[in-house]
């Protein structure tokens, strides 16, 4: 069966360390991961993009990996600010079909 | 450029009663979807359209119609309004190519059920 798994569920840092969600899948065929940012009350907006032949991909300060053998992916948020509270998901999409795979999010909140 | 507008953005409708949601899109994307958030899962797929005339289920359509007569819309219908329905429903569109193309989603319709 075609999942996406996310971790933690939720997680409160302070305002500018680091941290690092993670999330497993296990949709095949595989075709690309994608990161949302969804903040509290809006629809999720696309962070980053990566597909099978990639393993690493930045935008700003959010950097995310993918280990397509172990079907793994982590967004990385460095220096965290109070505007990275929101809710992060993971999407993956498989080679057929139209579906898109949503994990159920980890939500982060930054605290000053 | 709007994006993806959806109306309304607050409903609470009472049990048997049936109401359209309006999603617009002023991107020429090809792709729409319907999503449903329930409190800490997943956005689930309802229906999708990849084109004018063409519509498809989703994950869970029980309850819900909808159609595709423009590119620009793609309404969701539902008909006898039950408490499950409760939910923030999302509308998303995309080009459609590549495959690596992005989901543009809209700001959500919170839906109450009593």
């Amino acid at each position: 069966k075609n999942q996406v798994e996310q971790s933690p569920q939720s997680l409160i840092i302070l305002e500018g360390k680091n941290c690092t969600l993670q999330c497993n899948y296990t949709v095949s065929p595989f075709s690309n991961l994608r990161w949302y940012k969804q903040d509290t009350g809006r629809g999720p907006v696309s962070l980053t993009i990566m597909t099978f032949s990639e393993n690493t991909k930045s935008n700003g300060r959010y950097t995310a990996t993918l280990d397509a053998d172990t079907k793994q992916s982590s967004l990385h948020i460095t220096a965290s600010q109070l505007s990275d509270s929101a809710s992060y998901i993971c999407v993956v999409t498989p080679n057929t079909g139209n579906q898109f795979y949503f994990g159920t999010g980890t939500s982060l909140t930054v605290i000053p | 450029n709007a994006g993806v507008t959806q109306t309304p953005k607050f409903r609470i409708l009472k049990i048997g009663q049936s109401m359209t949601l309006q999603c617009t899109q002023d991107m020429n994307h090809n792709y729409m979807y319907w999503y449903r958030q329930d409190p800490g899962m997943g956005l689930k797929l309802i229906y999708y359209s990849v084109g004018a005339g063409i519509t498809d289920k989703g994950e869970v359509p029980n309850g819900y119609n909808v159609s595709r007569s423009t590119t620009e819309d793609f309404p969701l219908r539902l008909e006898l309004a039950a408490p499950s329905q409760t939910s923030v429903y999302f509308c998303a569109s995309r080009p459609g190519f590549p495959s690596t193309d992005t989901q543009y989603f809209g700001p959500g319709t919170r839906l109450t059920v009593l």
